[in-house]
């Protein structure tokens, strides 16, 4: 099956510095999202992209759509305290020509965000 | 804002016990997900519904039930809870129509089977 390659599997920065981690995988995806999930919570959408190519910033957070539609990062800039958490990548694969839409998203096994005071 | 509410945050069961988890969302979308979230395996999907009485298994649908009698609604059902059913469980929803794939999340519950 599909599969998303997270990495790093867990970071630790000084405050300030900025971040980078990202998903790869060996399908093609149609779409990729970024969540954040806090201790205790559920994941929370950050950033959603649809076409190859696609840069979009939430703020602080940067998510970029691959060009081969096989890859995906997020980047932070001046990291602060509050952005510890779980960060997530999820995909939806591009489905062959024919198949009924499948509504399900594969998830990264997430990168963990450590801050150093 | 989608809002997508689960019935406990923590619960606490024996061995055998039937246990019901619920989640609501009042934002009239039509896919609904259950997940269970374990350290080391991230996120693996259960049941998902794409519709009031429709029901699809996902990844490890085994030892679990679910029922979708509403809409909004979406619940999910340990027949006999076993220790390794002890995980954070997590409800999310989408819509179906328009393209979009984005996932709205419960704040999950942590249930504990002893």
């Amino acid at each position: 099956g599909q599969q998303l390659n997270q990495s790093p599997q867990s970071m630790f920065i000084q405050e300030g510095e900025d971040v980078s981690m990202n998903c790869t995988s060996s399908s093609i995806f149609n779409t990729w999202l970024w969540y954040k999930q806090d201790p205790g919570e559920g994941p929370v959408l950050l950033i959603a992209l649809y076409k190859a190519g696609e840069l979009t910033s939430n703020g602080r957070l940067t998510a970029q759509f691959g060009i081969t539609r096989k890859d995906s990062f997020l980047n932070i800039s001046a990291s602060i305290p509050s952005d510890v958490g779980i960060y997530f990548c999820a995909g939806q694969v591009l489905l062959k020509r024919g198949m009924n839409r499948d509504d399900k998203i594969i998830f990264g096994k997430g990168t963990r965000l450590h801050i150093l005071p | 804002d989608v809002k997508v509410t689960q019935s406990s945050r923590y619960l606490v069961k024996r061995t055998g016990e039937k246990v019901f988890l619920e989640c609501v969302q009042d934002m009239d979308h039509e896919n609904m997900f259950w997940y269970r979230q374990d350290p080391g395996l991230g996120l693996r999907l259960i049941y998902f519904s794409y519709d009031v009485k429709m029901k699809e298994k996902g990844d490890i649908p085994e030892g679990y039930s679910v029922s979708r009698e509403k809409k909004e609604r979406f619940s999910l059902i340990l027949e006999s809870a076993s220790t390794n059913q002890t995980s954070m469980y997590l409800c999310a929803s989408s819509l179906r129509a328009g393209g979009s794939y984005e996932q709205y999340f419960g704040p999950g519950t942590r249930l504990t089977v002893t």
